[in-house]
């Protein structure tokens, strides 16, 4: 079955630190990958995904993500964090070819100090 | 245009009461998503629909619950005889179609089960 691990439960940072959010999946073939984010109070939003191509993800908010196959990983990064980017942040897969059911992995909550 | 929303925002029952929860997905959206999101589970799918059949529900915890929609829009998530565990966010999401096309999430339901 397919799964999916976030290793920072919990990251504290300060304005203008650098942030890499750790993702790996369980999954032997193909995949689709997701950020997700969830600001206080708000609605989960997309915020990259990556289906094909460039391994080098560009969102929204200066987010970016690289895809490495052979790592099963999908990590998030930032090169410089606001206080605004305080959130609950999800990775999640879905398996190519499937019904688009996503798989969510914890979730990881950034607290970034002004 | 409107999001997904979701209604009611927070419902709080009695263990062993029957609750609906309403999701009104996006317009000309075909597929709808349910989720669940529990401290315990983080966010887990329950099932999807792609118009209004729903060939995978395989995430659904137990026969208490079930899901319909109609007319290719609304859905409705039921819970019968509730149980405290059943105490969670509920999440809808919809999207153009199934698999490539992302997500959007609605507010959720908050559900208490006393």
């Amino acid at each position: 079955a397919q799964s999916v691990s976030q290793h920072n439960h919990h990251v504290i940072l300060s304005e203008a630190a650098s942030l890499e959010l750790g993702c790996n999946y369980s999954y032997g073939g193909t995949v689709n990958l997701f950020w997700y984010v969830q600001y206080p109070g708000q609605h989960l939003q997309l915020l990259l995904k990556y289906f094909s191509g460039d391994p080098l993800v560009k969102g929204i908010k200066g987010f970016e993500a690289e895809f490495i196959k052979s790592k099963f990983s999908f990590n998030l990064r930032k090169p410089s964090v606001q206080w605004s980017d305080t959130a609950e942040y999800f990775c999640a897969v879905t398996a190519k070819g499937n019904t688009g059911k996503l798989i969510f992995g914890q979730g990881t909550t950034l607290q970034v100090k002004p | 245009g409107a999001g997904v929303s979701q209604s009611p925002s927070n419902k709080v029952t009695e263990k062993g009461k029957d609750v609906e929860l309403r999701c009104d997905p996006i317009s000309g959206h075909t597929a709808l998503y349910w989720y669940r999101q529990s401290l315990g589970q983080g966010l887990e799918f329950l099932i999807y629909f792609q118009g209004n059949s729903a060939p995978d529900k395989s995430g659904l915890p137990s026969d208490r619950f079930s899901a319909e929609r109609t007319g290719g829009s609304v859905s409705t998530l039921t819970i019968q005889r509730t149980q405290q565990e059943d105490s969670a966010v509920y999440l809808c999401a919809s999207s153009l179609a199934l698999s490539k096309d992302t997500q959007y999430f609605g507010p959720g339901t908050r559900l208490t089960v006393l």
